[in-house]
C-alpha cells in the first residue's frame, strides 16, 4: 500500500489568495489525481497528474485557477488560485500504481480542509 | 465509465450484516465493480473490486449477480466504526483513469 500525507491538513484563506497544496507519497507511484469535495457532496476530479507532463484538467477545471505540478514520481502540489469563498472544499490527492497492482486500488491522502473567507 | 445507483441512505444495528446494493445496468465486460467508503473527515478507503465472482477479504464480502448488473456489498458484523460514506464504482483496471465518485450510501450503524 501506499501512505500519503498531505500539507496543510486545513487553512483558512482571505479571499483573492492563493494558497498551494503538498502530496507526498512513500513511493514511487505512477498516477497522481486531485479531488475536491464540496461540502456535503461527493468528490470531484479535478485533474490527472503525470511525472513529465502537463497535468490533465477536468471540464469546468483550468489551469490558471488550479495549476498543479508534478516534479518526481512521489510528489505533486495543487495550487488554488485567487481564492474565493467558493473554494471552500477538501481537496484530497490519490495515486494509482500500475507496477505494484495487486488490488488496482487508489490510496486517498487524508485531504486539505480550505475555508476561504 | 458505467453509471452506478445506490440509496442514498440505510441504518444497520450493531453486530448485524449491513447489505449495501448498487445497480450497474450499464456495465461494460471489462468493467469491474469496486466499492470504497469514506469515513466522515478521512480520505476515502478502498474496500474490495471484483469482475464476475463473488469476493470475500478481512473487510467484506460481495456479491455479483450473474448478469452483472447489481451487486451487494456485505459487511457480516458492522459495527459503529463501519459507520460511513460508501461508494460503488465501476471502472476498468489500470485504465489511467480516475475514480468517479457517485453519491454513495450513508451507512448509519446504530448500538
Amino acid at each position: 500500500s501506499a501512505v500519503i500525507s498531505q500539507k496543510p491538513s486545513r487553512d483558512i484563506c482571505q479571499r483573492g489568495t492563493s494558497l498551494t497544496i503538498q502530496c507526498q507519497v512513500d513511493s514511487q507511484v505512477t498516477m497522481m489525481f486531485w479531488y475536491r469535495q464540496q461540502p456535503g457532496q461527493s468528490l470531484t476530479l479535478i485533474a490527472t497528474a503525470n511525472q513529465g507532463s502537463e497535468a490533465t484538467y477536468e471540464s469546468g477545471f483550468v489551469i490558471d485557477k488550479f495549476p498543479i505540478s508534478r516534479p518526481n514520481l512521489t510528489f505533486s502540489t495543487l495550487t488554488v488560485s485567487n481564492m474565493s469563498p467558493e473554494d471552500s472544499s477538501i481537496y484530497l490527492c490519490s495515486v494509482e500504481d500500475w507496477a505494484s497492482g495487486l488490488y488496482n486500488e487508489q490510496f486517498f491522502g487524508p485531504g486539505t480542509r480550505l475555508t476561504v473567507l | 465509465d458505467a453509471k452506478t445507483t445506490q440509496p442514498p441512505s440505510m441504518d444497520c444495528a450493531e453486530g448485524r450484516a449491513a447489505n449495501l446494493p448498487c445497480n450497474h445496468s450499464t456495465i461494460s465486460g471489462n468493467e469491474y465493480v469496486y466499492w470504497y467508503r469514506q469515513i466522515h473527515s478521512q480520505g476515502p478507503q478502498y474496500i474490495i473490486h471484483g469482475l464476475k465472482n463473488n469476493e470475500t477479504n478481512e473487510m467484506a464480502s460481495l456479491i455479483i449477480t450473474e448478469d452483472r448488473k447489481s451487486s451487494t456489498l456485505i459487511l457480516p458484523h458492522a459495527t459503529l466504526r463501519d459507520t460511513a460514506v460508501y461508494y460503488c464504482i465501476v471502472r476498468v483496471p489500470d485504465s489511467g483513469y480516475a475514480l468517479n465518485f457517485g453519491k454513495g450510501t450513508s451507512l448509519l450503524v446504530t448500538p
